[in-house]
């Protein structure tokens, strides 16, 4: 059964530096492996995808996701932490045998001035 | 391009009440899911349909909820008897196809007092 962990449930960085959010997951097929962001009170938001392609994959908003089939990680990274990024994180897998989008537990992302 | 619509966005009922939310996916997309958000937790996946099919409704509490997808569009979420467990986020998403990208809606926040 295909499955998605979050190591942490929440991440506190200063303004200006690196963000590693991780996730790692569990698929028996070759999966699809999305983040999602969801601000206080809003839906979620796209922020990129994996779906077979290059390994290292380019978001919106400077994010970027590896994809590393060896060690079944996807962790989430962006160079510069902005006090915008503050907001909830989802790693999301689907495989082709299930079609089902699960979800992780998801990351809090607190950034400080 | 249009986004997922949902409504209503708030609701409040008292217990053993019933509720109906809708939601009205992208044109075109195939794909429905409907998804249980309880907070401080990741989304929980309750049924998905493909077109008016149902894939998967493994994790939707049959004895109280129910969906349909008429005609292939458009979908309604109902809770009949509504309990206090039931107070989350419920949010509708659609996708292309199954495995690809889904887009969310602005979710209805269900309070059940």
């Amino acid at each position: 059964a295909q499955s998605v962990t979050q190591l942490d449930s929440h991440v506190s960085v200063s303004e200006g530096t690196p963000v590693l959010l991780r996730c790692n997951y569990s698929s028996s097929y070759s999966p699809s492996l999305f983040w999602y962001v969801q601000h206080p009170n809003k839906g979620l938001q796209l922020l990129l995808k994996y779906t077979s392609a290059a390994t290292l994959v380019k978001g919106i908003n400077g994010f970027e996701a590896e994809f590393k089939k060896s060690e079944t990680s996807f962790h989430l990274t962006k160079p510069s932490a902005h006090m915008s990024d503050a907001a909830e994180y989802f790693c999301v897998v689907s495989d082709y045998n299930t079609d089902k989008l699960i979800f992780g537990t998801g990351t809090r992302l607190q950034v400080f001035p | 391009e249009a986004g997922v619509a949902q409504s209503p966005r708030y609701k409040i009922i008292e217990k053993r009440q019933s509720v109906a939310f809708w939601c009205n996916p992208i044109s075109g997309h195939a794909t429905l899911y409907w998804y249980q958000q309880i907070l401080g937790q990741g989304p929980k996946l309750l049924i998905q349909f493909q077109n008016n099919g149902v894939v998967d409704d493994s994790q939707l509490p049959k004895d109280r909820f129910s969906a349909e997808r008429l005609k292939g569009v458009d979908s309604t979420l109902k809770i009949q008897p509504a309990k206090l467990e039931d107070s989350a986020v419920y949010l509708c998403a659609s996708s292309q196809q199954p495995n690809t990208e889904a887009f969310f809606g602005q979710g209805t926040r269900l309070t059940v007092v």
